[in-house]
């Protein structure tokens, strides 16, 4: 069964200063691989996908991440964080051997922003 | 868009009684719906999967008696938690799509803001 772990439960930094969230991924599948953000008091929101197209994804709010397969790693970066990306972030993958809609979730990367 | 909203967004009960939480997708049509469950710190997990019109396809270990979900219209959803107890205490979140599940590629899942439940 397809699993993430991510490395992090909490990150803080420094506004301007680059955010490296981790992720690892366990497939028996080739994976579809996706980051969400979860502000508080607001819905879940797809901040980038992967799947099996280019290994390097650009997402929403200048956010990105590398799929490398050899490992298993799926990180989030940013180049420079802002205030308002403060808030907790999940790294998924689908199940594929159950369909490509179940979700299977991380426990979380808590980002803090420091003025 | 594609706005996903449920009611309410925290809901405070007895123990023994039943609480009625609902997800509805205000700008789209769901054909298909989802229910998670979120404990404190702790990462989301899929309770069951609901088609409007049919009964929803429940996860391993996840009681159908005990989580009632109604998928009546396009539009709405409702996960019931019947005879509530204090280890049903939770963030609850619905999710759901535009179109019909497919296997591949991935239909994109669109999120509500969760219903905090507190059972005493």
């Amino acid at each position: 069964a397809q699993s993430v772990t991510q490395l992090d439960s909490h990150v803080s930094v420094s506004e301007g200063t680059p955010v490296l969230l981790r992720c690892n991924y366990s497939s028996s599948y080739s994976p579809s691989l996706f980051w969400y953000v979860q502000h508080p008091n607001k819905g879940l929101q797809l901040l980038l996908k992967y799947t099996s197209a280019a290994t390097l994804v650009k997402g929403i709010n200048g956010f990105e991440a590398e799929f490398k397969k050899s490992e298993t790693s799926f990180h989030l970066t940013k180049p420079s964080a802002h205030m308002s990306d403060a808030a907790e972030y999940f790294c998924v993958v689908s199940d594929s051997s159950r369909g490509a809609q179940k979700l299977v979730f991380g426990q979380g990367t808590r980002l803090t922003i420091n003025p | 868009g594609a706005v996903v909203s449920q009611h309410p967004s925290r809901v405070i009960c007895k123990s023994g009684t039943s609480v009625k939480i609902e997800c509805r997708s205000l700008d789209f049509q769901a054909t298909t719906m989802f229910w998670y469950r979120q404990f404190p710190k702790q990462s989301l997990m899929l309770m069951a999967t609901s088609n409007e019109g049919s009964k929803a396809t429940y996860e391993q270990g996840v009681e159908k008696d005990k989580f009632l979900i109604n998928h009546a219209s396009l539009t709405l959803s409702t996960l019931t938690v019947t005879s509530a107890h204090p280890e049903d205490s939770s963030f609850y979140i619905c999710s759901a799509t535009k179109g019909a599940i497919k296997q591949s590629p991935y239909n994109e899942q669109f999120f509500g803001p969760g219903t905090r439940l507190t059972v005493l």
